[in-house]
């Protein structure tokens, strides 16, 4: 089955700087890879998402890249606010198997 | 808000018990999920439902079911539980169309502790 690998585990980013986390998947037909932000006592709410038939895709100040060769995709916060902290969760999926499995889950703290 | 809701938002209960969670899709979802979040387990799928019937099944434990009803609302059933299941658990519903990776929107899960 898939495996998804996600570092850092523990992020610290000095507000106004960027913030990266990064994904690895196992699965070669994994093709869609959301990332969720969690806050405390919240559910996880999906910020950007993206397909593989693309390389990036940027919302604002958040971007995800693929690199479909290494199996890497990672989220990239720019100009970082408080309002930002939360737990990040990048996950992998592939058609036929609506199955999401997430990766482990990076803490994000921006320190104002 | 997702528009996924989820209820109720606590639970406590002692071991050897049975519980009940609900969970309303959003308007128009037709597929739903079920996901346990622990802290040593992270985000674990456990089971999808769509238009009432089992889809894909993932880590689920047999004392665990779930259903999904013709109004497409779903329920997960806990039973005989044990010290390790208080966790959160959480439902997310999709449109549930088979040949399109859909997002997934989560509700706000259901905090689970069993003493």
């Amino acid at each position: 089955g898939e495996n998804v690998e996600q570092h850092p585990s523990t992020l610290s980013v000095q507000e106004g700087d960027s913030a990266v986390i990064k994904c690895t998947y196992s699965d070669s037909a994994s093709n869609y890879f959301p990332w969720y932000k969690q806050e405390l006592g919240k559910g996880p709410q999906l910020i950007i998402d993206i397909r593989s038939n693309v390389g990036e895709k940027k919302d604002q100040r958040i971007a995800v890249t693929l690199n479909k060769t290494a199996k890497h995709f990672s989220l990239h916060i720019t100009e970082t606010q408080p309002e930002d902290s939360a737990v990040y969760f990048c996950a992998a999926l592939y058609f036929g198997n609506e199955k999401l499995t997430f990766g482990t889950g990076t803490r994000l703290t921006i320190i104002p | 808000d997702s528009g996924v809701t989820q209820t109720p938002k606590h639970l406590i209960t002692a071991t050897g018990q049975r519980v009940t969670l609900r969970c309303s899709p959003r308007s128009g979802d037709l597929s739903v999920y079920w996901y346990q979040q622990s802290l040593d387990q992270g985000l674990q799928f456990l089971i999808q439902y769509y238009n009432g019937e089992e889809r894909a099944k993932g880590n689920i434990l047999e004392r665990f079911s779930a259903q999904q009803f013709p109004d497409l609302h779903s329920e997960l059933n806990l039973s005989s539980l044990e010290l390790g299941d208080s966790a959160l658990y959480f439902c997310a519903s999709s449109l549930g169309l088979a040949d399109l990776q859909e997002t997934q929107y989560f509700g706000p899960g259901t905090r689970l502790l069993v003493l």
